[in-house]
């Protein structure tokens, strides 16, 4: 299987602050990674596909980018509802998640 | 706008078998090629993905749990459900229902939590 390293682990930011956070897979997955958002009690949400895709309706601020193994995800300037749990997952078979980054306001 | 939602036994017992259902409403489960999947998450934990029904009907399932699982589908009452058998409490966790398709898991249902415990 396909491991999915994700950092940091944790992440405390201010509002207004650019925020990004990688994943790195164990081996070549091309652009297949998405990127979800979980928010406290809530079910996870994609926000990201196939590594720069933004899904209809998130907001601007949120993007992705990169391939091959390293891959970026960035929030260009932090809000308050932004705060979350966010999982990178790649889909070459079977699909695998990262361990997830936690973000929290400063 | 599609919508799922999970059902099932909030409480297992250990050695016993989970049994969970997830509800498909606003379309239908038969159509557009989709596959349907179940991944769960220990409290406090990350996401694992248990496995997906295609639309053909076959199976593929995480292979650290491929000989406790059997994931099905009823398409006359537009749904889908999770079979884990053998359980231990490293079972407990909230359990999420999702559609499957292009790579991307969207959207889930809320999730349920199942707790594993005499």
């Amino acid at each position: 299987d396909i491991q999915m390293t994700q950092s940091p682990s944790s992440l405390s930011a201010s509002v207004g602050d650019r925020v990004t956070i990688t994943c790195q897979a164990s081996q070549d997955i091309s652009n297949y990674l998405n990127w979800y958002q979980q928010k406290p009690g809530k079910a996870p949400k994609l926000l990201i596909y196939d590594a720069s895709n933004l899904e209809t309706g998130v907001p601007s601020r949120f993007s992705g980018s990169g391939s091959g193994t390293d891959f970026t995800f960035t929030i260009s300037s932090l809000q308050p509802e932004d705060i979350a749990t966010y999982y990178c997952q790649q889909y070459d078979n079977p699909p695998t998640f990262g361990q997830g980054t936690r973000l929290e306001i400063k | 706008q599609l919508q799922l939602q999970e059902s099932g036994s909030g409480l297992v017992k250990p050695s016993q078998t989970l049994s969970l259902t997830c509800a498909v409403s606003g379309g239908s489960i038969s159509s557009g090629g989709y596959s349907w999947s179940w991944i769960r998450q220990p409290p406090g934990k990350g996401l694992e993905w248990i496995g997906y029904i295609y639309h053909s009907g076959s199976t593929y399932y995480n292979p650290s749990l491929k000989s406790r699982v059997t994931i099905s589908v009823d398409r006359s009452k537009n749904q889908f459900s999770l079979k884990l058998s053998s359980v231990t409490a490293a079972d407990t966790a909230v359990y999420y229902c999702a559609r499957w398709g292009s790579g991307r898991f969207d959207p889930w249902g809320q999730g349920t939590l199942v707790t594993v415990s005499s």
